[in-house]
């Protein structure tokens, strides 16, 4: 079973588009990440919600729009997308707590958004 | 504000070297560390991290590293790289407790030849 899966893999639109890139988590766990990953392969957090509380909100435009339905689902939302929108998106989870395997994130394969 | 500092951007090895990513990162507290790795077309998986206690940590696939707090570092070490080994690495800094935020290096590519 996947652990973190995210949908779709491959996401090609035009500039002006809005798109939805969706995560799914079955690990049980209570925290979800989106991460940006840009040509040079730097990452970069972008959002955390923790039990469908934003929590980790860095500077990105507010063009992105995270949404937790409910703790095992966390969607990112794209208005007006722009050149520089093109990266791989991932998704991650974890469970906080005391144990050592706290924080420890899980991540999902990435989709892939080329805006042209 | 916390940063990690990966200097070895891309490293070319034959099989059987031996391998040695450096890492360092700037936090005056209790730091979490973890190195993750992105084999091609992949997504990142956990190779190994440090909490606590002994600083010598071992990962999965031959891997380890070593936290030397004196020198805010956690290198990432193989005695004799495989093919396979061939991937993205990056290490990663959770600073402090109570914080749920990771901050990546930029990450070194290895390249291994046979």
């Amino acid at each position: 079973d996947t652990a973190v899966s995210q949908t779709p893999k491959y996401l090609v639109t035009q500039m002006g588009n809005d798109k939805s890139i969706k995560c799914e988590q079955n690990l049980g766990h209570d925290t979800m990440y989106w991460y940006k990953q840009d040509s040079k392969k730097f990452l970069k957090i972008m959002f955390s919600y923790n039990n469908k509380e934003l929590i980790i909100n860095e500077t990105v435009p507010n063009r992105f729009s995270p949404k937790s339905p409910d703790k095992a689902h966390l969607n990112l939302h794209i208005n007006s997308l722009e050149l520089g929108d093109s990266a791989v998106y991932f998704c991650a989870s974890s469970q906080r707590g005391d144990s050592l395997s706290s924080y420890e994130q899980y991540f999902g394969p990435g989709t892939r958004l080329t805006v042209t | 504000a916390q940063s990690v500092s990966q200097h070895n951007h891309h490293v070319i090895l034959s099989e059987a070297a031996s391998l040695e990513l450096g890492c360092n990162y700037s936090y005056g507290g209790t730091v979490n560390l973890f190195w993750y790795v992105q084999y091609p077309g992949q997504h990142l998986q956990l190779l190994l991290k440090y909490f606590s206690g002994d600083p010598l940590v071992k990962g999965i696939k031959g891997f380890e590293a070593e936290f030397i707090k004196s020198k805010f570092s956690f290198n990432l070490r193989k005695p004799s790289v495989q093919w396979s080994d061939t991937a993205e690495y990056f290490c990663a800094v959770r600073g402090g407790y109570n914080t749920d935020k990771l901050i990546f290096g930029t990450g070194t590519r290895l390249q291994v030849f046979p």
